[in-house]
């Protein structure tokens, strides 16, 4: 079954460095979305992309994010200076379409930590 | 966005069915219900959606209550395997899921 991957699975960075979180989605999947997790809360919403460009973002996605579809294949989160509160578990899903009926397919994760 | 509520923890026996709740009184005509799962150390899991009528998967079976005010995830032999946080949600057309604390599920051997 096809899935979605990200790397590195653990990233640590120091505080102020830029950091980029790589995934390759699904194949034939047309909508990408970040996630994170910070450890032991809920799963928070960053930015939904879809047509080479954000179509919603959160609060948490100020301007020290952005994303990136580079290639046909890859969708990178970059963390430009990065702040101790930023350690989490970030993942990356997409889906077939944008529509409430098409599900979403998460990836595991990258761990970034930053000291 | 339309507001979901689980039971923060459930428990059930290995092998036996497990029904979790879900309360959703403020969904609208459009809002499609979603379960995913999250395995300790792993990545949100989709295990099964639906709009109005009940659906199976090799997963899960959803049964969506005629009123759509709330939904019953169905795992009909649970495992270990099982143990996770399940979360139901409200997705509209609008792309992304909004998150809540989910039910923890927890299999006795």
């Amino acid at each position: 079954e096809p899935e979605v991957t990200q790397t590195p699975s653990h990233q640590v960075t120091q505080m102020g460095q830029e950091v980029i979180l790589r995934c390759v989605p699904i194949s034939n999947h047309l909508y990408f979305y970040w996630y994170r997790q910070i450890l032991g809360q809920k799963v928070e919403f960053l930015v939904s992309f879809y047509n080479n460009e954000i179509s919603e973002k959160s609060e948490i996605f100020d301007d020290q994010f952005s994303v990136e579809r580079p290639d046909g294949s890859n969708f990178t989160l970059k963390i430009r200076s990065t702040k101790l509160e930023d350690s989490a578990m970030y993942f990356c899903a997409s889906s077939e379409g944008g529509i409430g009926g098409s599900p979403l397919h998460f990836g595991n994760g990258t761990r970034l930590t930053v000291t | 966005d339309a507001k979901t509520t689980q039971p923060n923890s459930m428990e059930s026996n290995e092998e036996e069915p497990v029904h979790l709740p879900c309360n959703h009184s403020t969904i609208s005509g459009t809002d499609y219900i979603h379960w995913y799962r999250q395995l300790p150390s792993q990545g949100p899991e989709y295990v099964i959606h639906g709009l109005t009528s009940n659906v199976n998967n090799r997963m899960a079976s959803l049964a969506i209550a005629e009123d759509r005010k709330s939904s019953t995830l169905i795992l009909h032999r649970a495992t270990l395997r099982d143990a996770a946080v399940y979360y139901c949600i409200l997705r509209r057309n609008t792309g992304k899921l909004i998150f809540g604390q989910g039910t923890t599920l927890q299999v006795k051997p």
